[in-house]
């Protein structure tokens, strides 16, 4: 089945990065986009950005462009994504999601993972 | 960006009640290009619906999606104790992607 699996939460200070993993498995990694998702506490949802691991294309918000990173190691089947200069507005729990169709970077997310709680904070 | 008005904000109905949540974009969605997901607290959310009335794998026939242009809806027919949670939609023609703020199902 598939499965998407994030690593820890973490705490920084303001101005710091922070860099979250997203393990997937019971697919090929290659087929699917995957997609970061952000909440933060006690609101709702809000698209962070996006890489397609099959060619490294990646597009990310307004919000986040020119902070963000997004990386994956075909080998283990795992995106990353880094998000630098951070702010207190960045604090949110943020999920990795697998996108239902392979296309480009508009799609719905068939599975996500259970989220990486960031909080930034001096 | 296209903006998803979500209402009512929330819906308070009784175990095996029908339930109706709106979604109302600010221009058309290309396509009905509109996804459902419900959201329990402390979880990640879970696909419902996308293409505004196709039901996702394993999902059950008591969820239902309709509506096109500005204008879409989600259907429960008879909600179950599971069913109690926050809904949101989203919009997939036009980056960038947004959401809802949600409709949250309570117990009444």
């Amino acid at each position: 089945q598939v499965q998407l699996l994030q690593s820890g939460r973490e705490a920084k200070k303001p101005g710091a990065s922070v860099k979250v993993s997203c393990k997937a498995s019971g697919y090929t990694f290659i087929n699917n986009g995957i997609t970061w998702v952000r909440q933060a506490p006690g609101l709702g949802l809000e698209w962070v950005a996006w890489i397609n691991p099959y060619d490294g294309n990646t597009h990310s918000s307004e919000k986040v462009q020119g902070r963000v990173t997004m990386t994956t190691d075909t080998f283990t089947s795992t995106v990353y994504m880094e998000l630098r200069s951070l702010r207190s507005d960045d604090t949110a729990v943020y999920f990795c999601a697998r996108n239902y169709d392979s296309s480009g970077h508009l799609d719905p997310f068939d599975h996500w993972g259970q989220g990486t709680l960031v909080i930034v904070s001096s | 960006e296209i903006v998803l008005t979500q209402s009512p904000g929330t819906l308070s109905l009784s175990p095996g009640q029908r339930a109706t949540l709106s979604c109302r974009a600010s221009q058309s969605v290309r396509n009905s290009y509109i996804a459902w997901y419900r959201q329990k607290p402390g979880q990640a959310p879970r696909f419902l619906i996308y293409g505004a009335s196709i039901r996702a794998t394993g999902i059950p026939d008591r969820f239902s999606g309709s509506g096109s242009g500005t204008d879409f809806t989600l259907t429960i027919s008879r909600l179950e104790p599971e069913d109690f949670a926050v809904y949101y939609c989203q919009q997939y023609g036009t980056s960038p992607l947004t959401f809802g703020g949600g409709t949250k199902v309570e117990i009444k």
